[in-house]
């Protein structure tokens, strides 16, 4: 049963603290992306990763950071650096886009993270 | 920067009725692609529909359908026979190379 899963489904994290979520892909998609949705706001593209070893900063990279080991896994930290970072987090996952873009993104459940 | 606007924050329409969402966008792109994606209250994110820019025709999956238009750069998505579960957020969102550009989104209300 191939999908996405991000874990934890809500995660709370105190001032000062780095916190990590988990988002793991079984449909051998080259591309993983991380989004940040806030109420009343679209998604915010936060970084993305096209191939192993390889990612770029979206829209709104500070006080993030990502990492992208092997293709089925695309962790997000959120560093004490990140001001505000209550909000929904969302994992997408599509196969190699072309030079042109276009394919198609499959998304995880999300995880909620709360700042105590 | 590219802009995807969606300017009906809420919409409501009557079971087994038909509706309308609304999305312009800003691009001076002449190949890209738009989508329309649906978000539940389980706030998972669902494709609804994908169209291609360079494709005159409108795309269709069962009950939703586009209005495409390129000139105006005008991307609506129409719900035929509305159903209870349609009820949700529906985000339109535009292609800009590897890249997706979402709209705030429309809140849509199904009434029994």
């Amino acid at each position: 049963d191939g999908g996405i899963t991000q874990s934890p489904k809500y995660l709370f994290r105190k001032e000062g603290q780095n916190v990590t979520l988990s988002c793991e892909q079984n449909l051998n998609h080259d591309a993983m992306y991380w989004y940040r949705q806030d109420p009343g706001q679209g998604l915010r593209l936060i970084y993305y990763s096209q191939i192993v070893n390889d990612f770029q900063k979206g829209d709104i990279a500070e006080g993030y950071s990502v990492s992208r080991e092997k293709k089925e896994s695309f962790p997000l930290t959120v560093t004490s650096a990140q001001k505000n970072p209550t909000a929904f987090y969302l994992c997408a996952s599509s196969i190699e886009p072309p030079p042109g873009g276009g394919e198609t993104q499959y998304f995880g459940p999300g995880t909620r993270l709360l700042v105590l | 920067a590219q802009t995807v606007t969606q300017s009906q924050p809420e919409m409501s329409v009557q079971e087994a009725e038909t509706v309308t969402l609304s999305c312009t966008y800003d691009t001076s792109e002449s190949d890209y692609y738009l989508f329309w994606y649906k978000q539940p209250p389980s706030r998972q994110m669902i494709l609804v529909i994908r169209q291609e820019a360079y494709k005159q025709q409108n795309a269709t999956e069962n009950r939703f359908s586009v209005n495409f238009q390129k000139a105006a750069k005008s991307f609506s998505l129409k719900i035929s026979d509305s159903q209870l579960g349609d009820a949700a957020m529906y985000f339109c969102a535009k292609s800009s190379g590897d890249k997706l550009t979402f709209g705030t989104g429309t809140r849509l209300a199904v009434r029994p």
